[in-house]
């Protein structure tokens, strides 16, 4: 069962654009949410955060905004440049879970010049 | 430099030939755990780790050991290897200490079971 979705499995943007990833959750205990970054051949990284008591936060040219009536959130890059190409998962927890994460499916960004 | 190591990156081997694949981590983190990722399914917990001696079935557990004897590592065991194990392997790891609990993975490795 597919707590956290992201139902875009790819998205292609041109440079200086905006790109918007977008992620769904169905669990409304989940109170901290998650962007991780992928390249091929290498592991997720961490990008940025949110937690349920704001609704954005931004650092640099990536922001997240986090809509809890509607259970969506979504990570915005601006401007999108070509090593932003990645592909970007989405995650949430509980407090009461701990460490454990719920990860979604992935979505791949190309950034084309 | 803070980083989770594993070995090996790649792996070719055949039905029913134990392997292990190692993790280690630098940042004294308490919890670890094991992924894997597979095409259209994204990232599957296998195993975790909340501390030494510690460990606890994730979403996918089977065919799957693990062991965590010292605090820097958590090997992953295939005892008999099966086709549908072929897949890319994360290990992550986690501190309390860090807001959100951040998860920090390793490079990955890609396993083929023939």
């Amino acid at each position: 069962d597919q707590q956290v979705k992201q139902n875009s499995p790819s998205l292609s943007v041109q440079e200086g654009r905006i790109s918007i990833l977008n992620c769904d959750y169905t669990n409304s205990m989940f109170d901290y949410f998650l962007w991780y970054k992928k390249y091929p051949a290498e592991g997720p990284t961490f990008l940025i955060s949110i937690s349920s008591i704001k609704d954005k936060n931004e650092d640099g040219r990536f922001t997240v905004f986090l809509n809890k009536s509607a259970k969506h959130l979504s990570l915005h890059i601006v401007p999108s440049q070509p090593g932003d190409s990645a592909v970007y998962f989405c995650a949430a927890r509980t407090s009461n879970s701990g460490y454990a994460l719920n990860f979604g499916k992935g979505t791949s960004l190309l950034v084309t010049p | 430099e803070a980083q989770v190591t594993q070995n090996p990156r790649y792996l070719i081997t055949v039905t029913g030939k134990k392997l292990t694949v190692t993790c280690s981590q630098n940042m004294n983190h308490e919890y670890m755990s094991w992924y894997r990722q597979d095409p259209g399914l994204g990232l599957r917990q296998i195993y975790y780790s909340m501390n030494v001696e510690v460990t606890d079935k994730g979403d996918v557990p089977e065919g799957y050991k693990v062991s965590r004897k010292e605090k820097r590592n958590f090997p992953l065991i295939l005892e008999s290897p099966s086709p549908n194990q072929t897949s890319l392997y994360f290990c992550a790891s986690s501190s309390w200490a860090s807001e959100g609990y951040e998860q920090y993975f390793g490079p990955g490795t890609r396993l083929t079971v023939t």
